[in-house]
């Protein structure tokens, strides 16, 4: 069965703390794809990166970066320097290539606060 | 840039009416979504829709919903009689390719069921 943890329900950090955002999840596919999602207090869903199963190398964005290890089943997301903007929810999210259609299952979210 | 687009923002409706949601996808893309938030809750998925058919579909997404795509621009999710407890904020999301793409969403309809 497919499942996305985010243990850490709030986060709250001070301005230009750094901070890491976890996702532990589970699926018996070889191959899938992981993503973080963003949720500004706006509402919408702003996509921030896809990863597939294969490429473990991580990746760094300006002041985000993401870990993935598959040896762990987690793909962790880091803000450098966090800035008040940061403050969102943050989803992370597990599709499945057996799920031709690529539904989209979500963790419970993460809430960012950066206080100034 | 290309994007997802959603109306109205806000829906209230009476518990019994039907609503419709209805969405824009991005042009070159083929498969469509909906999901559903209820406030203060993770994103759930509904139903895709590849193909001008329903391609999967989840518990939440009983007979009380419906998919349509009335032209080649409109996706729509229409509730035929909603229940207080189907007030969320709904999400359209398309993708070029299934499994192996990226969705975009929209900005959602927050509905309301008084």
């Amino acid at each position: 069965a497919q499942k996305v943890t985010q243990a850490q329900t709030e986060i709250s950090v001070v301005e230009k703390e750094d901070v890491t955002l976890d996702c532990v999840y589970e699926t018996r596919d070889t191959t899938y794809y992981l993503f973080w999602y963003k949720q500004p207090p706006s509402g919408e869903l702003v996509f921030l990166i896809r990863r597939n199963s294969f490429d473990e190398q991580n990746e760094i964005s300006g002041r985000y970066s993401w870990n993935f290890q598959k040896s762990t089943s987690s793909f962790n997301f880091t803000i450098t320097a966090s800035q008040v903007v940061d403050s969102a929810v943050y989803f992370c999210a597990l599709s499945e290539d057996d799920s031709l259609t690529g539904k989209l299952i979500f963790g419970q979210g993460t809430t960012l606060q950066v206080k100034p | 840039e290309p994007e997802v687009t959603q109306t109205p923002s806000h829906q209230v409706t009476q518990m019994g009416q039907e609503v419709i949601l209805r969405c824009v996808p991005i042009s070159n893309h083929l498969y469509f979504y909906w999901y559903r938030q209820i406030l203060g809750q993770k994103v759930e998925f509904l139903v895709s829709f590849y193909n001008n058919e329903i391609s999967e579909k989840s518990e939440i997404f009983d007979d009380q919903f419906s998919v349509e795509r009335p032209d080649g621009s409109n996706f729509t999710l229409k509730i035929r009689s909603t229940k207080l407890e189907d007030s969320a904020m709904y999400f359209c999301a398309s993708n070029v390719r299934g499994g192996a793409g990226t969705q975009y969403f929209g900005p959602g309809t927050r509905l309301t069921v008084l």
